[in-house]
C-alpha cells in the first residue's frame, strides 16, 4: 500500500525553465511533508517542507505547495539548473516518528 | 560537525548469511532511523531509536533487527539473508527524531549485495 506517490519515475526540463515535481498521498493523518534530493552514491538532503497549516512554503528557487483537499503537493524549482538533476523524493510524516517516502522521481536539467 | 557515518559503505554476502550494519549519528542527535531503499520502492522505514529505545518499527520481517547504544550509535542486523535483502541501507539522525517534525540528516548507506 503505497501512502505517498510519485508517479512520474522521470522528468526532464531544459536548463532555466520550471521544474514542477507532484506528489500524492493516501493518509489523512499526515500533516508534514519534506522534500528530499538524492545524488548517486550520497544519502539523501533535505530541501524544503510544510507544515498542513500552511498552503506554500518557499526557499529560495525551491517552492512547495499543499492542496490538502486533493491530498496533493508539488516542488516547483525556478530557475532549473544543471547540478539540479538528481532524484528527488517526496515524504510525509504524521504522528509516527517516521516519514513514509514516494517513490522517487529522476529530474535531468539539460542544457 | 561531522555528519552521519555508515559502515561498511559496501558488503557483498551470500543467502543464509547474516549481517550487522553500523551507524554513527551527528554528535547530539539521539534519534536514529533505519531505511532501506530498493529500485522501484523508494526508501522504506525499518525503525527508529531514541535514547536507547526501539520507538517505532516498519513492516519488515523479525529478521530485520536493530539496537541502539548508550552514545546514541545505532546497528542494524539481518539474519538468515534473502536475495531481496539486496538494498542500500540508510541510517537517518536527528535531534529529536520526527516527533517534533525535525528533518532527517541521511547518512552515505550501506549498499548490501545478496548472492
Amino acid at each position: 500500500d503505497q501512502q505517498v506517490k510519485q508517479n512520474s519515475p522521470s522528468l526532464s526540463v531544459q536548463e532555466g525553465r520550471i521544474s514542477i515535481l507532484n506528489c500524492d498521498y493516501t493518509n489523512s493523518m499526515f500533516d508534514y511533508f519534506l522534500w528530499y534530493k538524492k545524488y548517486p552514491a550520497e544519502g539523501p538532503t533535505f530541501l524544503i517542507s510544510i507544515s498542513s497549516i500552511k498552503d506554500k512554503n518557499e526557499d529560495g528557487r525551491f517552492t512547495v505547495f499543499l492542496n490538502k483537499s486533493a491530498k496533493h503537493l508539488s516542488l516547483h524549482i525556478v530557475p532549473s539548473q544543471p547540478g539540479d538533476s538528481a532524484v528527488y523524493f517526496c515524504a510525509a510524516s504524521g504522528t509516527a516518528s517516521k516519514l513514509t517516502f514516494g517513490t522517487g522521481t529522476r529530474l535531468q536539467v539539460t542544457l | 560537525k561531522a555528519g552521519v557515518t555508515q559502515t561498511p559503505r559496501y558488503l557483498i554476502k551470500t543467502r543464509g548469511q547474516q549481517v550487522t550494519l553500523s551507524c554513527s549519528p551527528i554528535s547530539g542527535h539521539r534519534s536514529v532511523s533505519w531505511y532501506q531503499q530498493t529500485p522501484g520502492q523508494g526508501l522504506q522505514f525499518l525503525f527508529e531509536y531514541f535514547s536507547e529505545t526501539q520507538r517505532n518499527k516498519g513492516n519488515f520481517p523479525g529478521r530485520f533487527s536493530g539496537r541502539q547504544f548508550s552514545n546514541s550509535r545505532s546497528e542494524m542486523n539481518v539474519s538468515t539473508l534473502e536475495l531481496g535483502d539486496s538494498a542500500l541501507y540508510l541510517c537517518a539522525s536527528s535531534f529529536r527524531g520526527l516527533l517534533n517534525t525535525g528533518e532527517l540528516f541521511f547518512g552515505e548507506g550501506s549498499r548490501l549485495t545478496v548472492l
